[in-house]
């Protein structure tokens, strides 16, 4: 079976500070992974995606993640921090066995103080 | 090129009640799945749709059916409407002829509310 978990239901940081939201994943296969953004009474747009390409993937509005198979982690990080960043964020995994049904963690609000 | 669309935005209905909720895939996609995100919630996987066929199903009582069309557009249906049922209904579209089925696209999704 497949699961993710999203350590930290909030996380507040500084503008200009450096974001680094916590995903980790169970899976017996290769997984795919993803992060996805949501704003408030939307749907959610896709960050960035892991396909088993190269480990360090870079996505949209500077974020990027690192597939870290050993700690079965794939954390989120932006080196700086803007007032537009705050939004709900969600990691995801599927894996060929799922038939790309996704499964998604509880999700982590991310507050940025001006 | 228009993203993923669905109708309607809001909708309220109340216990015992059926709902139907459309989805349109993005243009170019044949796969349309749908999860319902609780408040404070990640989403959760209620059923995917492949030439219009049911192709999994998570974790969903059977008063959740669904269809797709031949355009690739599809529905949801929610029969017996609990207070529990009260959600946000997103819709994804994903190609799997095109062989990135592991990429889905979201819509803005469908608020129901349940009295």
């Amino acid at each position: 079976a497949q699961s993710v978990t999203q350590l930290g239901s909030h996380v507040s940081v500084s503008e200009g500070a450096l974001v680094l939201l916590r995903c980790n994943y169970s899976s017996s296969v290769p997984p795919y992974l993803f992060w996805y953004v949501q704003y408030p009474n939307q749907g959610l747009q896709l960050l960035l995606k892991y396909t088993s390409a190269a480990t360090l993937v870079k996505g949209i509005n500077g974020f990027e993640a690192e597939f870290k198979k050993s700690e079965t982690s794939f954390h989120l990080t932006k080196p700086s921090a803007h007032m537009s960043d705050a939004a709900e964020y969600f990691c995801a995994v599927s894996t060929t066995l799922t038939g790309n049904q996704f499964y998604f963690g509880t999700g982590t609000s991310l507050t940025v103080i001006p | 090129d228009a993203g993923v669309t669905q109708s309607p935005t809001h909708l309220i209905k109340t216990r015992g009640q059926q709902v139907t909720l459309r989805c349109s895939p993005k243009s170019g996609h044949d796969t349309v799945s749908w999860y319902q995100q609780a408040l404070g919630q990640g989403p959760q996987f209620i059923f995917q749709y492949y030439e219009e066929e049911e192709r999994q199903r998570g974790n969903f009582p059977d008063r959740f059916s669904g269809h797709q069309f031949p355009n690739y557009s599809s529905e949801l249906n929610v029969n017996a409407l609990l207070l529990g049922d009260s959600a946000l209904y997103l819709c994804a579209s994903s190609s799997f002829t095109s062989g990135s089925y592991n990429e889905q696209f979201f819509g803005p999704g469908t608020r129901l509310t349940v009295l």
